[in-house]
């Protein structure tokens, strides 16, 4: 079993839509981190946290340390936000190793 | 943060032949990993480039096979040796700074072994 799951694996949705990815991890951690990996291959960190919420414009990440669970939303999703979302845990501080998920491909359609 | 570069972004390399993958960072950091991220897979850490010391390899990696070179705290090379088709993946860099658990990536390099 991994030590962190992704669902869905892939999700297709309508230009604006709401959109839920969900993270969840089976070990205890120091910080997770979400990422967005375009067609080309380059990874854009977009949050890392270790308790409660965050927010960047349209995106939103929470996590629930006792659940060891964590979502990424969108809102007011578009087609520039095609790409895969990948969840990494670090397992201790001081900028540590990731272990990362399987990703989710996620597909907005105009 | 810290903006890092990688070259070169893509190459098509035969059979038997070895590849060195360069990694700069703007600014200097703590921490450098090499990842590697087969085709239709998720990430796969390779091993932490150390510097002025020998890389720590993952578990199914080895010296020989990928050599690590990091010379200072802004530059590490991931050389992939005696090539075989099975090496085609993207190859990424990151980057730590301090004790914040943040990370940076690179652009990533995609290899074609034919």
């Amino acid at each position: 079993k991994n030590e962190v799951e992704q669902s869905p694996q892939n999700l297709t949705a309508q230009e604006g839509e709401f959109i839920t990815i969900n993270c969840s991890y089976s070990v205890g951690i120091s910080a997770l981190h979400w990422l967005q990996q375009h067609p080309g291959g380059g990874i854009v960190s977009l949050f890392m946290l270790s308790s409660g919420k965050k927010k960047h414009g349209r995106l939103i990440a929470t996590i629930n340390i006792q659940e060891k669970h964590s979502s990424l939303h969108i809102t007011a999703s578009h087609p520039r936000d095609s790409a895969v979302y990948i969840c990494a845990v670090s397992l201790n501080f001081g900028n540590e190793k990731l272990t990362f998920g399987t990703g989710t491909r996620l597909t907005i359609i105009p | 943060s810290a903006v890092i570069s990688q070259k070169p972004s893509r190459d098509i390399c035969q059979r038997g032949t070895s590849l060195t993958i360069q990694c700069q960072v703007d600014s200097q950091v703590t921490m450098m990993f090499w990842y590697r991220q087969q085709p239709g897979q998720s990430l796969t850490l390779i091993a932490t480039a150390n510097q002025g010391s020998e890389a720590t390899y993952e578990s199914g990696f080895v010296i020989d096979k990928f050599p690590i070179s990091r010379p200072n705290l802004t530059f590490s090379t991931l050389t992939v040796s005696n090539m075989s088709p099975e090496d085609s993946s993207i190859y990424l860099c990151s980057a730590g700074q301090g004790a914040s658990n943040e990370q940076f990536f690179g652009p990533g390099t995609r290899l074609t072994v034919l």
